[in-house]
């Protein structure tokens, strides 16, 4: 099957320019995640999405980042005014809709290297 | 919220050894544990992944063991290759029972030797 894709893989800006990333899971994950991995760190939550649902933003950065699924597939995260400390791999995964007690494997995208100059 | 600590942050060994990297969490309710592994430049893969209501399980030659009450659990690598050299990551998540989305660790740079 087909992976979860993400695009652009990378983009360079300049701080205080606003950035777009668009991700595409893969087909009928009903729950999409975005992470912010900075170098040398783990993968941190920013927001989780069942279906067009926000279900969890609270690590989101409000003032500066947004996101959106429309439709409830694709999704795109935007950051604006972009700071020097958003440089970071933005990884997008997601997982199968829940059933029962099962506990859903996420995948992950190659992820869009952010660089803020 | 969840917190996962890590250690060690670097481990070297020799072709053939063994490698253990463990992981300790805070929430008792986190009942998901995955292991994922990162090369440099790519996407996080997952390798493997035990859940509360077992203590142990294996794939070849990866194995994680969970200890519920102490709150901790552990990725074995044994006969250890070369291509077994990445940053692995575990993490946690309280399934359906809560918040779903992983917390990870800091990771661990894994460097097998020749």
């Amino acid at each position: 099957e087909a992976g979860v894709a993400q695009s652009p893989r990378y983009k360079i800006i300049e701080k205080r320019q606003s950035v777009a990333f668009w991700c595409n899971p893969i087909s009928g994950h009903a729950t999409l995640y975005w992470y912010q991995q900075i170098l040398g760190q783990g993968p941190k939550l920013l927001i989780q999405f069942q279906n067009n649902g926000v279900v969890d933003d609270s690590q989101l950065p409000k003032d500066r980042f947004s996101a959106e699924r429309l439709k409830g597939v694709d999704s795109t995260l935007k950051i604006q005014p972009a700071k020097l400390e958003d440089s970071a791999v933005y990884l997008c995964a997601s997982s199968p809709q829940f059933v029962g007690l099962a506990v859903d494997t996420q995948y992950f995208g190659p992820g869009t290297r952010l660089t803020v100059l | 919220g969840e917190n996962v600590e890590q250690h060690p942050s670097t481990l070297s060994v020799q072709e053939g050894d063994s490698a253990v990297i463990k992981c300790t969490y805070s929430d008792s309710a986190s009942n998901y544990f995955p292991w994922y592994k990162q090369e440099l430049g790519k996407r996080p893969q997952l390798i493997i992944d035990i859940r509360s209501n077992v203590g142990e399980k294996k794939d070849q030659r990866i194995a994680v063991t969970l200890n519920k009450t102490a709150k901790h659990f552990s990725l074995h690598i044994t006969e250890t290759q070369p291509e077994d050299s990445a940053v692995y990551f575990c993490a946690a998540s309280m399934g359906d029972t809560g918040r779903r989305a992983l917390t990870f660790g800091s990771g661990t740079r894994l460097q097998v030797q020749p």
